[in-house]
């Protein structure tokens, strides 16, 4: 079966900081993968999706930045954290070249101080 | 118009009863279609596709009118343990990423 790992679960994070995300896909091969955010009361925003390794297509322009350096690793970055980046942070996968259904990790709560 | 629109609710039913959600999207070419749930401070998990005939699970019904570009999520016999929010998902076409709606929020009152 397959399975969606992401870390850490929780972080709290001053302005100015460095960001590093960790998604993992565990029991597949070749998947989409991408990367949401939640704001407080608001919706899913898409930030980054990826349909292979070094294939990374940004959706928002932002301080953030994705990598995908293995087939099934899904890194979300920042190099200086601001306020606003404060959010649920989701990574989620789906079959390559599916219409189907997205499976979620269990999201990372950033917090920036 | 945005591309996925839910009403954001809040929809606050009591358990017993029959409560209907309503989403509309704006790519005709969409071709698939989903909802989702969303616990408090959780990630979504799919709770149902949406198929062309409409389909069932259990006491959720969801139905898809492509002509009128509308889907529907109904939940019969409501439980506490319905409280949540619920996500209209949709595939606008091929491998694109999925477009979420914001979702309604239903609280189920003893």
């Amino acid at each position: 079966s397959q399975t969606i790992h992401q870390w850490p679960a929780t972080l709290v994070q001053p302005v100015g900081s460095p960001l590093s995300l960790e998604c993992t896909v565990e029991g597949t091969s070749n998947p989409n993968l991408y990367w949401y955010r939640q704001a407080a009361g608001r919706g899913l925003q898409l930030l980054f999706y990826s349909i292979g390794i070094d294939q990374i297509s940004s959706e928002v322009p932002q301080n953030l930045s994705a990598s995908r350096p293995q087939d099934r690793q899904f890194i979300l970055s920042s190099k200086k954290l601001l306020l606003s980046d404060s959010g649920f942070y989701l990574c989620a996968w789906r079959w390559g070249g599916s219409t189907g259904e997205l499976f979620f990790g269990e999201g990372s709560r950033l917090t920036v101080l | 118009r945005k591309e996925v629109e839910q009403d954001p609710g809040p929809f606050n039913v009591p358990e017993g009863a029959t409560v209907a959600f309503n989403c509309t999207y704006s790519n005709s070419a969409s071709q698939s279609f989903f909802w989702y749930r969303q616990d408090c401070r959780k990630e979504p998990k799919l709770l149902m596709s949406v198929y062309s005939s409409g389909n069932e699970d259990g006491r959720f019904t969801a139905q898809l009118n492509r002509a009128s570009q509308y889907i529907s999520l109904l939940i019969r016999d409501s439980k506490l343990s319905d409280s949540a929010t619920y996500l209209c998902v949709v595939n606008p076409r091929g491998n694109t990423p999925l477009v979420f709606g914001k979702g309604t929020r239903l609280s189920v009152i003893a």
